[in-house]
């Protein structure tokens, strides 16, 4: 089945430590995105790319960091410098920028601090 | 200000009964999308239906439709039947064009929380 896997679904973080969230998609889409959801709150953007080898910063990209190396794939790192990382995650996918295209998305990670 | 208005934080609906959320948003694009996405409590954020701004006729997927106003920058989502399984958060997002100056994601509004009664 093609669709969009997150891993791990609940991840754990230590103060001052640096955490990596996994999103691969078998949908042969172009543009990937990675958003934030806080309780009670709509979807921020984090980072997108459109295409391997290339990301742009979303409406709150500061304390986050991505890659593009493959076109599966699209981590999100959430560094020491995220003072508030308790959030949902997830990750979205769409066959490219058109405005009628609609993302998919994954399953979420729940990021928590320890 | 906001971009996506979502004004009813939760409803409550008997099972069967028809349901009215609401959306209204703002851009200055004249090419534009809007999307419904509904949340269940498992957290995967489920594509519903989809509006273009140059699109005359409302858009409809099964139980639902679209209520596209667009001079009054309005897009309400139409669930006809309600059943036990529409509860859930529901969520309006727009996506603007070339010009819309903003990143190239969804906006998203708060949401609004569905109950479904039997």
């Amino acid at each position: 089945d093609g669709g969009i896997t997150q891993s791990p679904k609940y991840l754990f973080r230590k103060e001052g430590q640096n955490v990596t969230l996994s999103c691969e998609q078998n949908l042969n889409h172009d543009a990937m995105y990675w958003y934030r959801q806080d309780p009670g709150q709509g979807l921020r953007l984090i980072y997108y790319s459109q295409i391997v080898n290339d990301f742009q910063k979303g409406d709150i990209a500061e304390g986050y960091s991505v890659s593009r190396e493959k076109k599966e794939s699209f981590p999100l790192t959430v560094t020491s410098a995220q003072k508030n990382p308790t959030a949902f995650y997830l990750c979205a996918s769409s066959w490219g920028r058109g405005i009628n295209q609609p993302q998919h998305f994954g399953d979420g990670t729940r990021l928590s601090i320890l | 200000a906001q971009k996506i208005t979502q004004t009813q934080p939760g409803m409550f609906v008997q099972e069967k009964e028809a349901v009215t959320l609401d959306c209204t948003y703002d851009t200055s694009d004249q090419s534009y999308g809007l999307f419904w996405y509904k949340q269940p409590s498992s957290g995967e954020m489920i594509f519903l239906i989809y509006q273009g701004s140059y699109d005359e006729q409302n858009a409809t997927e099964g139980r639902y439709s679209l209520n596209f106003q667009k001079a009054r920058k309005s897009a309400n989502l139409v669930i006809s039947a309600s059943q036990l399984g529409d509860s859930a958060m529901y969520f309006c997002a727009m996506r603007e064009g070339e010009t819309g100056g903003g990143a190239d994601g969804l906006t998203f509004g708060k949401g609004t929380h569905l109950i479904i009664q039997p």
